[in-house]
C-alpha cells in the first residue's frame, strides 16, 4: 500500500459546483496535512494547511482532516475556471521527515 | 520576507552532457532544503534533501547528486545526463519540521 494515495482524475466540473477532492493514508504518524495548487508549467503553491483532525477554511476553500479513517479532504465552493489545476495533497510527522505529497488530481472547472 | 530563485528556467541537453541546476532562497536562515522531480502522470518524486550545509539525503539511488555550498544555495548536478533524466524539477525549501514547504517556479529539462 502506497503511503498516500490520491485519484488522478482528470475531474471536470461545470463552473459554480461544488468540488471534492480527497486523500488517504497509511502512516498514522502524520499529523501535518497540507493542499497545494499547481498550474500549469509552474511550481506547486500553497493552499491549507491543517494540523491534527478537524476542518479549516479560507474563503471557498475547506480543508477536513479525519485522522480516525486516515482520510483528508478539500472542497472548494463556487468554482471557477481559474481553480482548473493540479490538487496535490501533502503530508508529514514529527521531526525532520520531508512531505510525501500524492500524485495530484486534475481539475477542470469549465465556463 | 522570504523568497526562492530557481535557474535555469527551460533548458535542453543532449544525452552525455552535464547538468547544473541552482537554487537560492532569501529572507531566512539554516532551512530544510530539497529537490524534486515531477514527471508525467508519476506525481512529485524526492531527490535530495539537506538540513544543513554539507548534508545531504538522497531519497532514489540514479545519476544525479546534489551539493549544498552555502547555507542557502542547493545545487542538482549530473556528470552525464540521460534520456530518462528528463522532466520538471522542483527546488523548495522549508523552516523545520510541521512547517510549510515553498517550491521555486521549476526547471523544465529535456534531454535530447
Amino acid at each position: 500500500q502506497k503511503e498516500v494515495e490520491q485519484d488522478p482524475g482528470p475531474l471536470s466540473v461545470p463552473e459554480g459546483a461544488i468540488v471534492s477532492l480527497n486523500c488517504t493514508y497509511s502512516n498514522s504518524a502524520f499529523q501535518y496535512f497540507m493542499w497545494y495548487r499547481q498550474y500549469s508549467r509552474k511550481g506547486p503553491e500553497l493552499l491549507m494547511y491543517t494540523y491534527s483532525s478537524g476542518n479549516k477554511e479560507d474563503g471557498r476553500f475547506t480543508a477536513q482532516v479525519d485522522k480516525s479513517s486516515k482520510y483528508i479532504s478539500l472542497f472548494i465552493r463556487d468554482s471557477q475556471p481559474s481553480d482548473s489545476a493540479t490538487y496535490l495533497c501533502a503530508m508529514s510527522g514529527a521531526g525532520n521527515t520531508p512531505l510525501v505529497f500524492g500524485k495530484g488530481t486534475r481539475l477542470s472547472v469549465i465556463a | 520576507s522570504q523568497t526562492i530563485h530557481q535557474w535555469p528556467a527551460t533548458l535542453v541537453q543532449p544525452v552525455g552532457s552535464p547538468l547544473s541546476l541552482e537554487c537560492t532562497v532569501e529572507g531566512t536562515s539554516n532551512p530544510n532544503l530539497y529537490w524534486y522531480r515531477q514527471a508525467a502522470g508519476r506525481g512529485l518524486q524526492l531527490l535530495f534533501y539537506s538540513v544543513g550545509i554539507g548534508q545531504i539525503s538522497s531519497e532514489v539511488p540514479q545519476n544525479l547528486s546534489a551539493s549544498r555550498p552555502q547555507d542557502r544555495q542547493f545545487i542538482l548536478s549530473s556528470k552525464k545526463l540521460l534520456l530518462s533524466d528528463s522532466g520538471f524539477y522542483l527546488c523548495a525549501w522549508t523552516t523545520g519540521a510541521g512547517n510549510t514547504i515553498y517550491f521555486g517556479e521549476g526547471s523544465w529539462l529535456t534531454v535530447v
